[in-house]
């Protein structure tokens, strides 16, 4: 079964330093992984994915994950962080099959400060 | 193009009460899935629709029902409401079933007394 741990439920950076929210997942069958942001009050927003491509995925807003199987990770990274990326981060596995359903971490909130 | 609607937004309920949450998916979307998000639990997948079928379900009691229209529309309903309901439900809606990218909706936030 598929599983996503976020190491760090909230971690607070200096705005212009690097951000980095940590994800490993679990699967028994080659995973699809995902990061979304959600701001107060509203839903989701996909900042990038990895569907079995190239390794390293860029994303919206200045992010990027790289996908490490001998690691089972998928961190988050932007190399100078905004006061606007201040929010709340999920990575997500989707389910076996593709089956319509994804699996979420706990979520990190991320911090910025000025 | 439009994005994912819920209506309505913000709902106050009280408990052994049923209620009625709809989504509209992004216009060519056929898949539609809808997930609970608590404090306490995170966000769980609660099930998904396609073709006007349910094609999964997450682990939730059979209170928790939905169903899709011809037009990809999609509308859950939770009966005999209980303070542990109260959550933000959340939809999202992908092109079809199987496919990789979810979009999702701002969501319903459902309060329960």
């Amino acid at each position: 079964a598929q599983s996503v741990t976020q190491l760090g439920s909230h971690v607070s950076v200096s705005e212009g330093a690097l951000v980095l929210l940590r994800c490993n997942y679990s699967s028994s069958v080659p995973p699809y992984l995902f990061w979304y942001v959600q701001y107060p009050n509203q839903g989701l927003q996909l900042l990038l994915k990895y569907t079995s491509a190239a390794t390293l995925v860029k994303g919206i807003n200045g992010f990027e994950a790289e996908f490490k199987k001998s690691e089972t990770s998928f961190h988050l990274t932007k190399p100078s962080a905004h006061m606007s990326d201040a929010a709340e981060y999920f990575c997500a596995v989707l389910g076996s099959s593709n089956t319509g359903k994804l699996i979420f971490g706990q979520g990190t909130t991320l911090q910025v400060k000025p | 193009k439009a994005g994912v609607t819920q209506t309505p937004r913000y709902l106050i309920k009280t408990r052994g009460q049923q209620v009625t949450l709809s989504c509209s998916p992004i216009s060519g979307h056929r898949s539609v899935s809808w997930y609970q998000q608590t404090p306490g639990q995170g966000l769980q997948f609660l099930f998904e629709y396609f073709s006007e079928t349910q094609r999964n379900k997450g682990n939730f009691p059979g209170r928790f029902s939905g169903r899709q229209f011809s037009n990809s529309r999609s509308e859950m309903n939770v009966s005999t409401l209980e303070l542990g309901d109260s959550a933000l439900y959340l939809c999202a809606s992908s092109l079809s079933h199987g496919s990789y990218e979810q979009y999702f909706g701002p969501g319903t936030r459902l309060t329960v007394t």
